[in-house]
């Protein structure tokens, strides 16, 4: 079974308005961390942000936030007011605590965000 | 501060022909990670050191894979006789220990095999 499952291959979304990428997981351990990494066409993995299992607040950095649904087992990203720049594949990741940082970060397939103006 | 550096950035090599992939991690960070990344597709996670030592080896694709890490720092990925299906962008990534540390990644090298 898929530990990251990203629903949305492809997004068009218009420039200034809020995006959100989908991304659920599948983990029996209780302490683990949800990443979203970005990946623009220059092939970079740029880090974005981070929650943590324990977390009771989303996480938040600058226009990116992380919908952070435990239950669900749910970490979506939403970026507000989207700009051109934000054009890029998404990937979200998780990594278990009971691997204990020896097998990285599992990713999922990713989500490529064209925004148009 | 200095990133995670790997090279060369581009390599086209024969079918056949061993090659080495470098990455120099980020200074201070024990962790060190390679995954694969075919065109349009996710990243493989390939292996992962902690100081020198890789505790699992199972991810690479093959026996013709193999890697090293020396001093705990700079890494090298082998593969050796080549395959066309390797052709990818091998990334290599570093971090402080620690589960919840993000990965901090190279900009890759992209293999060509013909």
């Amino acid at each position: 079974a898929q530990k990251i499952t990203q629903t949305q291959p492809g997004m068009f979304v218009q420039e200034k308005e809020a995006v959100t990428l989908d991304c659920t997981y599948d983990t029996s351990d209780q302490s683990y961390g949800l990443f979203w990494y970005k990946q623009p066409s220059s092939g970079e993995m740029i880090f974005l942000i981070y929650q943590g299992s324990y977390d009771e607040q989303n996480a938040t950095e600058g226009r990116y936030s992380l919908n952070f649904q435990k239950a669900r087992k749910s970490a979506n990203l939403v970026i507000s007011a989207s700009q051109l720049g934000d054009s890029a594949m998404y990937f979200c990741a998780m990594r278990e605590y009971s691997g204990g940082g020896a097998d990285g970060l599992t990713f999922g397939k990713g989500t490529h965000l064209i925004i148009q103006p | 501060g200095a990133g995670v550096s790997q090279s060369p950035s581009n390599k086209v090599t024969e079918k056949g022909k061993d090659v080495e992939l470098r990455c120099d991690p980020i200074s201070g960070h024990t962790a060190l990670y390679w995954y694969r990344q075919s065109l349009g597709q996710g990243l493989e996670f390939l292996i992962y050191f902690q100081g020198n030592s890789a505790p699992d080896k199972s991810g690479l694709p093959s026996d013709r894979f193999s890697a090293e890490r020396t001093g705990g720092s700079v890494s090298t990925l082998t593969i050796q006789r080549t395959q066309q299906e390797d052709s990818a962008v091998y990334l290599c990534a570093s971090s402080f220990s620690g589960w919840n540390s993000p990965l901090h990644f190279g900009n890759g090298t992209r293999l060509t095999v013909t």
